[in-house]
């Protein structure tokens, strides 16, 4: 039983363009979201997150979205560079955000930028 | 800071061959992970450690083992090894906020 979906394995961009990466969950006790980026022979890195008492989260290019009742959230990115040509990850916890509980991943997306 | 720093990066071993998988961290974190990643999947965790002395179990256990001696080591032990276990192992350590993950090591069990 999958708690956490990404359901599009792969998605590809132009550059400068946005891309729009989709995380659905299943798990009503998640309370905390991530996204992190992974590339080829690296350990995923964190990208940013968001508290489940937020809609909305912004750092620089990159935005994510929840929408608690639809249990949907969104990483947007804008615009897109060739270097955020990844693998990205969505990720829940239920606890205290994300630190000190079990991290719960989906499948993840790959993203390719084209320059 | 070198984070989290796991040893070896790449390992073949034979089936029924045993090893162990090191996983050290330098960030005085308490909890600490270790997490399987199958090719087209997302990371599974295998068994995670909330402090010195105490472990507990994951979502995919079996065929592994681990300890929890220190603060900055959590070695995870696979005693048999099985082709099924063939994937890219990341040991991870969260303080308050995010996780931090290793490089990962990737085994192939031939």
């Amino acid at each position: 039983d999958q708690q956490v979906k990404q359901n599009s394995p792969s998605l590809s961009v132009q550059e400068g363009r946005i891309s729009i990466l989709n995380c659905d969950y299943t798990n009503s006790m998640f309370d905390y979201f991530l996204w992190y980026k992974k590339y080829p022979a690296e350990g995923p890195t964190f990208l940013i997150s968001i508290s489940s008492i937020k809609d909305k989260n912004e750092d620089g290019r990159f935005t994510v979205f929840l929408n608690k009742s639809a249990k949907h959230l969104s990483l947007h990115i804008v615009p897109s560079q060739p270097g955020d040509s990844a693998v990205y990850f969505c990720a829940a916890s239920g606890g205290t955000q994300g630190g000190s509980e079990k991290l719960v991943f989906g499948k993840g997306t790959k993203l390719t930028v084209n320059p | 800071n070198a984070g989290v720093t796991q040893t070896p990066k790449f390992r073949i071993l034979k089936i029924g061959q045993s090893m162990t998988l090191q996983c050290t961290q330098d960030m005085n974190h308490n909890y600490m992970y270790w997490y399987r990643q199958d090719p087209g999947m997302g990371l599974k965790l295998i068994y995670y450690s909330v402090g010195a002395g105490i472990t507990d179990k994951g979502e995919v256990p079996n065929g592994y083992n681990v300890s929890r001696s220190t603060t900055e080591d959590f070695p995870l032990r696979l005693e048999l090894a099985a082709p099924s276990q063939t994937s890219v192992y990341f040991c991870a350590t969260t303080g308050n906020t995010e996780a931090f993950f290793g490089q990962g090591t990737r085994l192939t069990v031939v």
